[in-house]
Order: structure tokens, then C-alpha cells, then sequence
């Protein structure tokens, strides 16, 4: 149980372009998604929390207009890479809660390695 | 600045041996403790949550809790090779549900 998804794996798209990153819980609902993004030897950094039906909260210096995060189902979350440009380049990983659990555990997904030339 | 700190490692160990991985947090108000293993170029795996002070056993892995030291740590006996990753702790700090994770501490087990 507990199994997160994430589309695509991989990406290379050119710098002023924009890209799409799904993230599915596939057994469970989740209200609250978390998008992180982990640079090579560094530790992940929680860019945003994205609530079902609601507005997603940005942490200190995370641009919401570059970084749009929708999260239109209790299955899925999207984070939008807006103007891409080659300092975007990283690995984006989401993470979910089970919805109405007692624990606070959150379940990876698999990651996107986000390529920008 | 809530922060949670771990040794960057790399921790050789020996096949067979116990690895010993410690993690430190400053919020003294933290109730929730997470340890996850993340192989190079993966994202996380949860091994073990804990939210009591005390031990708490899965399989190989033990999770420890000293909330009045502020301090988690976790044991891998009979370390494997497969069991060389990077290990991170995660807490959620009083009055939030996010998590803040160390930087990590890489394990390699020497076969």
C-alpha cells in the first residue's frame, strides 16, 4: 500500500519553456501532497504544500507564479515549472499523507529529474 | 531556525556489523520522528517511524527516541551492501505537519 506515482521519470525541455510534473497517490487518498526539490549531494527542501480543493502553500523563496502547483483531485497533484531556465534543473520529488490517518508518514514518489538547456 | 542535524558521513562499516546513525533536533517540541534510506539518484523509502520515547524494532532496523535529549537514532544490524544509502532523518516540529530533514549520513557496508 501506500504507492506514489510520478510522470514523467525524466525531462529535457529548453530554457523559457514551461513543464508539467504528475504526482498520483495510486492506493489512498491524499488531502495534503508535498513537493521538494533535492539538488546533487544536498538534502530535499520542501518547496510547497498542496491541499485538495485549495491554494497551495509556497515556503520562503519558492516563486508561486514560477512553481504552479494544482491539486485538483484527492489523487493528484501537478506542479507546473513555468519559464524554465537551466538554474530549474534538478530532481522534484512529491510525497503524500494518507487522508484521515493518524500518522503524520508521508510516501514518496519516484522523482523527476528536470533537465533545462 | 528549527533545524535537525546529522553526521554527513560517509559511516564505513563492516558486513555483518551494526550500523549506529544519530540525528539531533533542536525543537523540543518535536513529536514526530522519521528515518528514510535514499539510494543515489532514488527519492526516499520510509524504514521506520517513532513518536515514543524508547526503542522501537522492525525487522533489522531499530529507531531509538531520547526526546529529553533531543535526540533519534537508528541501528542497522547485520548490515548489508544493499544497506549502503544515505539515511535521512525527518522531523515535524510543534505546530506544523512538515517535515525537516537532516542533510543525511551516507552508510557503506563493506562485504
Amino acid at each position: 500500500g501506500a504507492v506514489v506515482s510520478q510522470h514523467p521519470s525524466r525531462v529535457i525541455c529548453k530554457s523559457g519553456t514551461s513543464v508539467k510534473i504528475e504526482c498520483r497517490s495510486l492506493d489512498f487518498q491524499a488531502t495534503t501532497m508535498f513537493w521538494y526539490r533535492q539538488f546533487p549531494k544536498q538534502s530535499l527542501m520542501l518547496m510547497a504544500t498542496s491541499n485538495e480543493g485549495s491554494k497551495a502553500t509556497y515556503e520562503q523563496g519558492v516563486e508561486k507564479d514560477k512553481f504552479l502547483i494544482n491539486h485538483a483531485s484527492l489523487t493528484l497533484s501537478t506542479l507546473t515549472v513555468t519559464s524554465a531556465h537551466p538554474e530549474d534543473s534538478s530532481f522534484y520529488i512529491c510525497s503524500a499523507r494518507v487522508s484521515g490517518g493518524v500518522s503524520y508518514e508521508q510516501y514518496f514518489g519516484p522523482g523527476t529529474r528536470l533537465t533545462v538547456t | 531556525q528549527k533545524e535537525v542535524e546529522q553526521n554527513s558521513g560517509p559511516l564505513s562499516v563492516p558486513e555483518g556489523a551494526i550500523a549506529s546513525l544519530n540525528c539531533t533536533y533542536s525543537d523540543r517540541g518535536s513529536q514526530s520522528f522519521f528515518w528514510y534510506r535514499q539510494y543515489s539518484g532514488k527519492s526516499p523509502e520510509l524504514i521506520m517511524s517513532i513518536y515514543s520515547n524508547g526503542d522501537k524494532e522492525d525487522g533489522r532496523f531499530t529507531a531509538q527516541l531520547n526526546k529529553a535529549s533531543q535526540y533519534v537514532s537508528l541501528l542497522i544490524r547485520d548490515s548489508q551492501p544493499s544497506d549502503s544509502a544515505t539515511y535521512l532523518c525527518a522531523v515535524i516540529t510543534s505546530g506544523t505537519y512538515k517535515y525537516i530533514f537532516g542533510t543525511g549520513t551516507r552508510l557503506k557496508v563493506l562485504a
